[in-house]
């Protein structure tokens, strides 16, 4: 099992680009979700799914967009970055949306 | 809205030392509360506390929840340079799916 797998690691866009945040899981999880995380910030939620075809908004879904078209995948588009979107996101999935989540390695972005 | 605050934000202390990390949460329907531990990379599980489990102990690490008070703490015995790291609290709740996390504390352990 790969568990849960994110590309790129890191990525540096300019301000205006847009681009797509890969996730996938290999654990038949029926939860996945996206958060940012931001130095003294905790993890915030961006979007979440409770199953494909189904997904919602989290804390702070402005600027992001999500779509799940198979259980194992989960990509976040981000449609123009902002530089406010500097930030570390992770992917989690889970078998339920309560319990525990396992997370990806994370993508740093930078956008200048 | 749910939220989850926890302190101190951060704590220094030497190896062996005792440490207590608080969570405090405000949350409709509570279901859940789970702390995980995070080192340079992504968060590792560490504990998971429901109304039919409110104590958790592994090694030196123990949990406990409180749900009429609305908090948890994270206790760390005899602590070790390698349990420096940032300790993490979330809680899940009024909508499924959506698990709330604090600020986090972060634990630094001198040898």
């Amino acid at each position: 099992n790969a568990g849960v797998t994110q590309t790129p690691k890191f990525q540096v866009l300019k301000t205006g680009q847009s681009m797509t945040l890969q996730c996938a899981q290999d654990m038949n999880h029926e939860y996945m979700s996206w958060y940012r995380q931001d130095p003294g910030m905790g993890l915030r939620l961006i979007h979440y799914s409770v199953g494909a075809g189904i997904t919602d908004q989290g804390e702070v879904p402005n600027g992001y967009n999500v779509s799940r078209s198979t259980t194992e995948d989960f990509p976040l588009r981000l449609l123009s970055a902002a530089p406010s979107q500097t930030s570390v996101y992770f992917c989690a999935s889970s078998r339920n949306g309560y319990y525990e989540q396992y997370f990806g390695p994370g993508t740093r972005l930078t956008v200048t | 809205e749910d939220k989850v605050v926890q302190s101190p934000l951060s704590l220094v202390v030497h190896e062996g030392d005792t440490v207590t990390l608080n969570c405090s949460y405000e949350v409709t329907n509570f279901r859940s509360l789970l702390w995980y531990k995070q080192e340079k990379k992504a968060p590792t599980f560490l504990f998971m506390l429901t109304s039919s489990g409110i104590e958790k102990k592994s090694g030196r690490l123990s949990s406990i929840l409180d749900k009429k008070e609305l908090f948890s703490i994270l206790n760390i015995t005899a602590t070790q340079t390698g349990d420096s790291a940032i300790y993490l609290c979330a809680v899940g709740g009024t909508s499924y799916g959506k698990l709330t996390f604090g600020q986090g504390t972060i634990l630094t352990v001198h040898p």
